[in-house]
């Protein structure tokens, strides 16, 4: 079993839909969750980073930590165009370092 | 900040050469990753170094593969000799010891035919 488990897609959606994306993981020591956007052919971003449980919002993003069910979130409110990428999710304890653990990705097409 | 910069952008070799991919880190940042991303196998952790020294290397698929980081604004990854199974795309990654996350650059894309 990998230690992060995320859908692949593709997700097609129409311009100002609500997104949601999601990973599930096995190893419960998990502290830290990001979530990683990357365009066609370039670099992974950091997008979102939260601290164990709960919920954090930026602008139109709004990351979910849910440790009791290893589950971890990333809504996108009134999609874009400009949202259409592939979103990773990461995850790390303090026990691993600097090690993240990445998802394959979910890739996201937003239709004008 | 011209933030991590990768070199080259694309490569396309024959098996059994020998192939080297450069990465300048974001000044002031001490801890460099290698990452090798696939459509099946995704992110995956190569080595990472601190303060220019090797921490992890346990991502390093075989011998044929090794990494330097001589300096700390610059490091090379190198393939030798290289196989149709190490195409990939290849990312370089810094960060501050207290930041959160990674910064990446733009990679290389690497072909072995």
């Amino acid at each position: 079993q990998k230690e992060v488990e995320q859908d692949p897609g593709p997700l097609s959606v129409p311009e100002g839909a609500i997104v949601s994306l999601n990973c599930t993981y096995s190893n419960s020591a998990f502290q830290y969750f990001m979530w990683y956007r990357q365009y066609s052919r370039k670099g992974p971003e950091l997008l979102m980073y939260t601290y164990s449980s709960g919920n954090k919002e930026d602008g139109r993003f709004t990351a979910q930590v849910d440790k009791s069910s290893k589950y971890i979130s990333l809504f996108i409110r009134d999609s874009q165009p400009s949202d259409s990428a592939t979103y990773l999710c990461a995850m790390s304890n303090s026990n691993t370092g600097n090690q993240f653990y990445f998802g394959t990705g979910t890739s996201l097409t937003v239709i004008p | 900040d011209a933030g991590v910069i990768q070199s080259p952008r694309h490569e396309v070799t024959e098996m059994g050469q020998e192939v080297t991919l450069r990465c300048k880190p974001i000044s002031g940042h001490d801890y460099l990753f290698w990452y090798r991303q696939t459509m099946m196998r995704g992110l995956e952790l190569l080595i990472y170094f601190n303060n220019n020294v090797p921490i992890d290397d346990s991502g390093m698929p075989e011998d044929r593969f090794s990494a330097k980081m001589p300096n700390a604004s610059f490091s090379t990854l190198k393939i030798q000799p290289s196989e149709p199974r190490d195409s990939a795309v290849y990312f370089c990654a810094s960060r501050t010891g207290g930041g959160y996350g990674y910064t990446f650059g733009s990679g290389t894309r690497l072909t072995v035919v």
